[in-house]
Parts: structure tokens; sequence; C-alpha cells
């Protein structure tokens, strides 16, 4: 069965300092990987995937995220933190099959003016 | 164009009534997908289709929850007989194709009194 492990419940970062929220993963086979941004009263929004390729996958709003199969990681980063990233992360996984897509339990993200 | 949309967006009802959340997701998405989520925690597979067949519903809690999308494209999760530990974010999402990125739409919010 997959599992998604965010070991951080809240990450404090300066403004203009890099971020990295971390996520590992466990599949049985191929993982697909998904990174989420929920606002406050908004719904979940998607912000990057891996599936194959290359192992630093770009996203929305300058996020980025690294694919490491031997860590079994695929941790969030963000060379520069804004203010408005604050909120709450969702790392997600499913494997190659038909399976439901897993979520972490979130990590909540607040940027420091 | 328009997101995945959800209605009601709030509902409260006594216990022991029957409830219908509707979803409509983005035009011509194949899969639909249906989450429970608690608060402080990762959305929960529940159910989902592809077309109008439901292609698992192993996250379904018993059998006073169903889901149907007679025509697929409009699904309707319906909790039958509430209790309150039914109340919860109901989140529906869809995706252009089966393993795709899934669009979130804002969540119906349950309370059962």
């Amino acid at each position: 069965a997959q599992s998604v492990a965010q070991p951080e419940d809240q990450v404090n970062v300066a403004e203009g300092n890099p971020l990295t929220v971390k996520c590992t993963y466990s599949v049985s086979g191929n993982p697909y990987l998904f990174w989420y941004v929920q606002y406050p009263n908004r719904g979940l929004q998607f912000l990057l995937k891996y599936i194959t390729g290359d192992n630093l996958v770009k996203g929305s709003y300058g996020f980025e995220a690294e694919f490491n199969k031997s860590q079994t990681s695929f941790h969030l980063k963000k060379p520069s933190a804004l203010v408005s990233d604050s909120a709450l992360y969702f790392c997600a996984v499913r494997d190659s099959g038909n399976t439901p897509l897993v979520f972490g339990k979130g990590t909540r993200l607040s940027v420091i003016a | 164009g328009a997101g995945v949309s959800q209605s009601p967006r709030y509902k409260v009802t006594k216990r022991g009534q029957d409830v219908a959340l509707r979803c409509d997701p983005i035009s011509g998405h194949v899969s639909l997908y249906w989450y429970r989520q608690a608060l402080g925690q990762g959305p929960e597979f529940l159910t989902y289709f592809n077309y109008e067949a439901q292609q698992d519903k192993s996250g379904l809690p018993n059998d006073r929850f169903s889901a149907e999308r007679p025509e697929g494209s409009i699904s309707t999760l319906t909790i039958q007989r509430t209790e309150q530990r039914d109340s919860a974010m109901y989140r529906c999402a869809s995706s252009g194709r089966t393993g795709g990125e899934q669009y979130f739409g804002p969540g119906t919010r349950l309370t059962v009194t």
C-alpha cells in the first residue's frame, strides 16, 4: 500500500530565504508524486508532479521539487520565499497502476516578513 | 475556463437525515474523485469514476455512503442517516485522464448536529 510522510507539521522561514518542505513516500511500483497547496477557505491547488524523466521538476509560483529514488523523497523547494507562500502544503503519491492518490497530513508553511 | 464546483458549500443537518453533495467537474474531464478531509489532515480517498463507471469505492466508510455519476459528468455523493462522525470537509476533484493531476473543487463543509 502507498503511504506518504510529511515529517514537519510546521515550517517557518524568513521572507527571501530558501524554503524546503519535506516529503517521503512508499509505493510498491514506480511512484507518481504530486504537491498541492491549500490557502485558507480555498480548495487544493495543483503545484507540480513527477511521473518520469528529470528528477528536478518545476511547477507553479516558482516552486520546484526533487525526486530522489534512493531516499524515496520528493521535497518541495523554492529559492526565495514570499509572505504570500504561507499556506498548507500536501504531498501525494500513487503508483503507476490505477490506485487512489494518497495524501500526507500536510505541512503548514509560515513565511515571516 | 470554469473549475470544479461543489454545492452546497456548507451544509448543516441533523443526525439521522440524508444529505446529497454535488460535484460539477471540469468540462470534458474523464475521471472524478471524492475525498473526505478532517481538520488537520490530508484528504482521504472515498471513491472515483471514469466516465459514468464507478471504478473504486474502497474508501467509502460504510454502506450509508454512496456515489453516482449517471451521465459521466455531474456526480452526487449521498450519505444516509447521517451521524456526527460524518462531519468533515468533502472534496471533489477531476482529472483529464486516469492518473493525471487532479483539480479540486472548494469543498462542502458538512456539519451533523
